[in-house]
């Protein structure tokens, strides 16, 4: 069981490049979640899904696309990456209906020059 | 939309000392906080939760309270140790299971011994 895995750790992107960051849980829960952390801001929500197929958008959602394909998976796409969007990047996932929080993966730290 | 404001941003306290963190949320459907502690380097991980049907809730030497009608709650860890320094987030949330958290910004709790 090794719960919620992010990939890459560490990311160095130029202006107008591409890329997606994994996110995948083992432990079959249905809602999944992308956050940011910026210095001082907290984390803040990017998009979210309550299970396949079905994705909504979060506080700041611009610049991002999710799809929610399988239960197990939620990538984060970015497609022409942008200075502003150098930050750390956490997945998260829950259980419908659990009594307890979300688990978090241990995040992705990308830096956009 | 929700928001959640935390205070302090920065907390120092004494070993054996109590820790107040308070917080306020905007959204009068919300019924769902938890907290989190967030230490160098990993992803958070969830300490306590209360839901809106509780006022307070304890576990061994943290204890959270909600007031609904002046929409606060409260963290408070008594008798801190030095591991207890970390980044603590309060968060609220209209699902009960806690989707789409709406995290606050932060409190960095320092404990000197």
């Amino acid at each position: 069981n090794a719960g919620v895995t992010q990939t890459p750790k560490f990311q160095v992107l130029k202006t107008g490049q591409s890329m997606t960051l994994q996110c995948a849980q083992d432990m079959n829960h249905e809602y999944m979640s992308w956050y940011r952390q910026d210095p001082g801001m907290g984390l803040r929500l990017i998009h979210y899904s309550v299970g396949a197929g079905i994705t909504d958008q979060g506080e700041v959602p611009n610049g991002y696309n999710v799809s929610r394909s399988t239960t197990e998976d939620f990538p984060l796409r970015l497609l022409s990456a942008a200075p502003s969007q150098t930050s750390v990047y956490f997945c998260a996932s829950n259980h419908r209906g659990a009594n307890y929080g979300y688990t978090f993966g241990s995040g992705t730290r990308l830096t956009v020059v | 939309g929700e928001n959640v404001e935390q205070h302090p941003s920065t907390l120092s306290v004494q070993e054996g000392d109590s820790a107040v963190i308070k917080c306020t949320y905007s959204d009068s459907a919300s019924n769902y906080f938890p907290w989190y502690k967030q230490e160098l380097g990993k992803g958070p991980q969830l300490i306590i939760d209360i839901r809106s049907n509780v006022g307070e809730k304890k576990d061994q030497r943290i204890a959270v309270t909600l007031n609904k009608t002046a929409k606060h709650f409260s963290l408070h860890i008594t008798e801190t140790q030095p591991e207890d320094s970390a980044v603590y987030f309060c968060a609220a949330s209209r699902d009960q299971a806690g989707t789409a958290l709406i995290f606050g910004k932060g409190t960095t709790l320092s404990v000197s011994s």
